[in-house]
């Protein structure tokens, strides 16, 4: 069963305009971790943050966290054509068990 | 660094055959994970492993899925016989952390067509 829930499911922008995936989920966590797929190739980590931090930022990635509506937001500045790929939140929860991805969304920046 | 490697990249097999997948972990890191993930979906936990020891294999399909992790570092991961509900991406990914919730690095993942 995926946890986290990402919306939008697809996202089109032009090259130099801000990108914005949110992410749901459901139950307490300890962290949740952003990843990045670019077609027909493995997960790359992008950013974790931890239940206790609102925000965190690395390079043109901006995530923030809000536990009280359990849902994250991963932002990425000035897109490029580079950018284009699946983007994936994972919670980690706070019983331990396992990281659970959502179900991602696909972002294609246009040059 | 070497990364996470996988093979084969591809495999296309017959149903009823079976099937074989291999992974090596980034040196020095002792936990290693199993995930499917199908077209258009996230990835699936098959089964984690700390150290060579599998602590969570509860969403392994245990009646033709196995996998083992020699001396605590190289694994494989069998599907005997293989479904058509098996075409997939067999991802493998290692952490540093003990425990399920560390990063993860991801190979770039076995595809899988079972015709």
């Amino acid at each position: 069963s995926q946890q986290g829930e990402e919306d939008p499911q697809a996202l089109s922008i032009q090259e130099g305009e801000n990108a914005t995936m949110n992410c749901s989920y459901k139950t307490s966590i300890n962290n949740l971790q952003w990843y990045r797929q670019n077609s027909g190739r493995g997960l790359v980590h992008l950013i974790l943050i931890r239940s206790n931090e609102r925000e965190k930022h690395s390079g043109r990635l901006r995530v923030t966290l809000d536990t009280s509506k359990k849902s994250s937001s991963l932002l990425i500045t000035a897109s490029r054509a580079a950018d284009t790929a699946s983007y994936f939140c994972a919670t980690a929860e706070t019983s331990g068990s396992r990281l659970t991805f959502g179900e991602g969304t696909q972002l294609t920046v246009n040059p | 660094e070497a990364g996470v490697v996988q093979s084969p990249r591809y495999k296309i097999i017959e149903k009823k055959q079976p099937v074989a997948f291999w992974c090596n972990p980034i040196s020095g890191h002792n936990t290693l994970y199993w995930y499917r993930q199908n077209l258009g979906q996230g990835p699936e936990l098959l089964i984690r492993y700390e150290n060579e020891e599998a602590v969570d294999d509860s969403q392994l399909p245990k009646d033709r899925f196995s996998a083992e992790r020699l001396k605590g570092v190289d694994s494989t991961l069998k599907i005997q016989p293989a479904e058509l509900g098996d075409s997939a991406v067999y991802l493998c990914a290692s952490s540093l952390w003990l425990g399920p919730t560390g990063e993860l690095f991801f190979g770039e993942g076995s595809r899988l067509t079972v015709l």
